[in-house]
């Protein structure tokens, strides 16, 4: 069993419906959360992180965290076309934060 | 992409013929990472390096090899190319975020099809 579960998709939706991206992991010693957006044939980049439990809000986006379910989410308001990507979850240790644990990604598809 | 080259960009070579992928940072960064990107199998690390000439092996290291003699450059080596190992390849750094995240940063990417 892997330690960082995430549906590979794709996941298709509507513009303008609410997206609900999610990862379980099995490790309790995991403290940091990230969730990367990659473009086709792009490189993924840090769209945002939680530390510890807890939601953190960035515009039309949410990542939210659940330490005793093991379970992490990223929510996406208002959808766009644009949000069209795959996007990938991670997780570290707080004492070894130089190495991440990721997820297989989500592939999103966005339909105008 | 984080100040950070891949080169080449694509190639297509053939069975048991010797490639060279090589990152290149300006930033004077310790940490750099290979990783491939495959589908169904998300990211996964071939080797990382914290200083010049201290490397380590990642979770699918067999078949590749690294080198790093100057901190600006990290060098991935398939020594006898397989069809197995036809990927995107993506080189990363460990840096801090705006926000105050220490983390991981992409390169664009090489795009390798071993024939």
């Amino acid at each position: 069993q892997k330690e960082v579960e995430q549906d590979p998709g794709p996941l298709s939706v509507p513009e303008g419906a609410i997206v609900s991206l999610n990862c379980t992991y099995s490790n309790s010693a995991f403290q940091y959360f990230m969730w990367y957006r990659q473009y086709s044939r792009k490189g993924p980049e840090l769209l945002m992180y939680t530390y510890s439990s807890g939601n953190k809000e960035d515009g039309r986006f949410t990542a939210q965290v659940d330490k005793s379910s093991k379970y992490i989410s990223l929510f996406i308001r208002d959808s766009q076309p644009s949000d069209s990507a795959t996007y990938l979850c991670a997780m570290t240790p707080m004492d070894s934060n130089y190495q991440l644990i990721w997820g297989a990604g989500t592939k999103l598809i966005i339909k105008p | 992409d984080a100040g950070i080259t891949q080169s080449p960009r694509h190639k297509v070579t053939e069975t048991g013929t010797p490639v060279t992928l090589r990152c290149h940072q300006t930033e004077n960064h310790r940490y750099m990472y290979w990783y491939r990107q495959d589908p169904g199998h998300g990211l996964r690390l071939i080797h990382y390096s914290y200083g010049v000439k201290d490397t380590d092996k990642g979770e699918v290291s067999d078949g590749y090899s690294v080198s790093r003699s100057k901190t600006e450059d990290f060098l991935l080596t398939l020594e006898s190319a397989t069809s197995s190992q036809t990927s995107v390849y993506f080189c990363a750094i460990f840096d801090r975020e705006r926000g105050g995240l220490d983390t991981q940063y992409f390169g664009p990417g090489t795009r390798l099809t071993v024939l």
